[in-house]
């Protein structure tokens, strides 16, 4: 247990589905990230909030939507997916932006 | 650009043997440098990290690496890998400033253990 839970563990989603993917973290961590780890791919890092500001989007497609509505939580909302948007999605948070990152168990989403 | 580059993919030791697995980083200033495994089915666990200082990183589970700056590498080494070992193991550089959440991973590197 690393303090960083992801909920759901396991989606499926159609293409024309709407879902969320939540993150919740019990460290009292100021920063939170959503990281994807495609098969054959390295972890790409999606977005970075900083009390709650959202302070990194690495060019992620607009039908991948994130929420920060406190410190403790972290969404990313989803619609129209790809397939290719399928893979592993791992939240990570930080106390501060130079400290010690944790990572949830992800989320493994699969689009049909 | 930053990059991260773990040449091998797939590695299979035998129990009790030693392991070193190469990490090497493209960085244009002083890199922080970071080894984490990850379990199938699990996240990410930092095992070592390396912000300055002595070039020689111990971590848990055993777990040490080794910075060299002349070689830009960051290999990971272990002296006996237990079973427990198998995992996947990801070397990453930490980027603006040393943010330890905002990093960019190699590929990985995973290793099985033979009994």
């Amino acid at each position: 247990e690393t303090g960083v839970t992801q909920t759901p563990r396991h989606l499926v989603m159609g293409m024309t589905n709407k879902k969320s993917l939540k993150c919740e973290q019990h460290l009292g961590h100021n920063a939170m990230y959503w990281y994807k780890q495609s098969a054959k791919k390295p972890l790409e890092l999606m977005f970075v909030y900083n009390f709650k500001e959202q302070t990194e989007n690495n060019s992620v497609p607009s039908r991948f939507s994130p929420e920060c509505p406190n410190s403790s939580h972290l969404f990313l909302h989803l619609h129209t997916l790809q397939p290719e948007d399928s893979a592993l999605y791992l939240c990570a948070s930080s106390q501060g932006y130079q400290d010690e990152a944790f990572f949830g168990q992800g989320t493994r989403l699969t689009v049909v | 650009a930053q990059s991260v580059t773990q040449p091998d993919i797939h590695i299979t030791v035998s129990e009790g043997a030693s392991l070193e697995l190469r990490c090497n980083y493209s960085y244009g200033a002083t890199p922080y440098l970071f080894w984490y495994v990850q379990s199938p089915g699990q996240g990410l666990q930092l095992l070592l990290k390396y912000f300055s200082g002595d070039t020689l990183v111990q971590g848990i589970k055993g777990f040490e690496a080794e910075f060299k700056r002349s070689q830009s590498s960051f290999n990971l080494r272990k002296p006996s890998v237990h079973w427990s070992d198998a995992a996947e193991y990801f070397c990453a550089v930490g980027v603006y400033g040393g943010s330890q959440g905002n990093l960019i991973f190699g590929k990985g590197t995973k290793l099985s253990v033979k009994p």
